[in-house]
């Protein structure tokens, strides 16, 4: 049940891009394709981004893209913009039907 | 749109009992899943539950013995108890929707703010 694990902070200028990864184990990331990436901003609700590893819900811009490789998940976030500076958090479904969220991410756009 | 409101007692004395509800307005409970995660300051992301109109629930291992997660349909609300608090549960309480499958929340409440202090 411990939280997947992320880097606590990832930076980059306007225009660059920004990988933040997601590493869990063989019971949830490694086996299951239900990654999710929150945004949040402080003080806000989480905002779902990315569903199923890769899948966007509508409204969200395709500077955000996902992706998974055995028990670690990432995000990218091309073309950072100044609004894209938040906290990003990743959750996967595990074994025996529970989820487990992310430790988070501070991204900071320079 | 759906929308979902958070509401409850800010302040919980210890080893007592946390009770929140969740209106749902713009769509009926009676579908999906709900679930209820918390955040406390400054920290991460915890799930904690989930029911389906069903009455069906699924809980986090580590809270299931001491959470109670229900569902109201004549009110279009469900509810979270949480008995014998410590400083240790004092967080931010979202509530949110599961409208798409395996996804801990699609939509979420604007959270609520529960310390746990004498």
């Amino acid at each position: 049940q411990s939280a997947l694990t992320q880097p606590p902070s990832a930076s980059g200028s306007p225009g660059q891009s920004v990988t933040i990864s997601c590493t869990g184990t063989s019971s949830d990331v490694g086996a299951y394709d239900y990654v999710c990436w929150y945004q949040q901003y402080p003080g806000k609700a989480p905002k779902l981004i990315i569903h199923d590893v890769s899948k966007r819900p509508s409204g969200v811009p395709d500077r955000f893209s996902g992706s998974k490789s055995g028990n670690t998940a990432s995000l990218t976030v091309s073309g950072l913009q100044a609004e894209d500076e938040a906290d990003y958090y990743c959750s996967s479904y595990a074994d025996n039907a529970f989820y487990v969220f992310g430790s988070g991410t501070k991204v900071t756009v320079l | 749109q759906v929308q979902l409101q958070e509401s409850g007692p800010g302040l919980v004395k210890p080893s007592g009992t946390l009770s929140l509800s969740c209106d749902v307005s713009g769509g009926s409970i009676s579908t999906d899943w709900w679930s209820w995660a918390r955040q406390p300051p400054g920290k991460g992301l915890e799930w904690i539950g989930e029911i389906h109109e069903s009455g069906a629930t699924a809980y986090k291992p580590s809270l299931r013995s001491r959470v109670i997660i229900s569902m109201d349909k004549s009110k279009n609300q469900f509810s979270l108890k949480l008995r014998s608090v410590t400083a240790a549960d004092t967080a931010v309480y979202y509530c949110a929707r599961e409208g798409k499958a395996y996804v801990p929340g699609d939509i979420w409440g604007q959270g609520t703010m529960v310390t746990v202090s004498s």
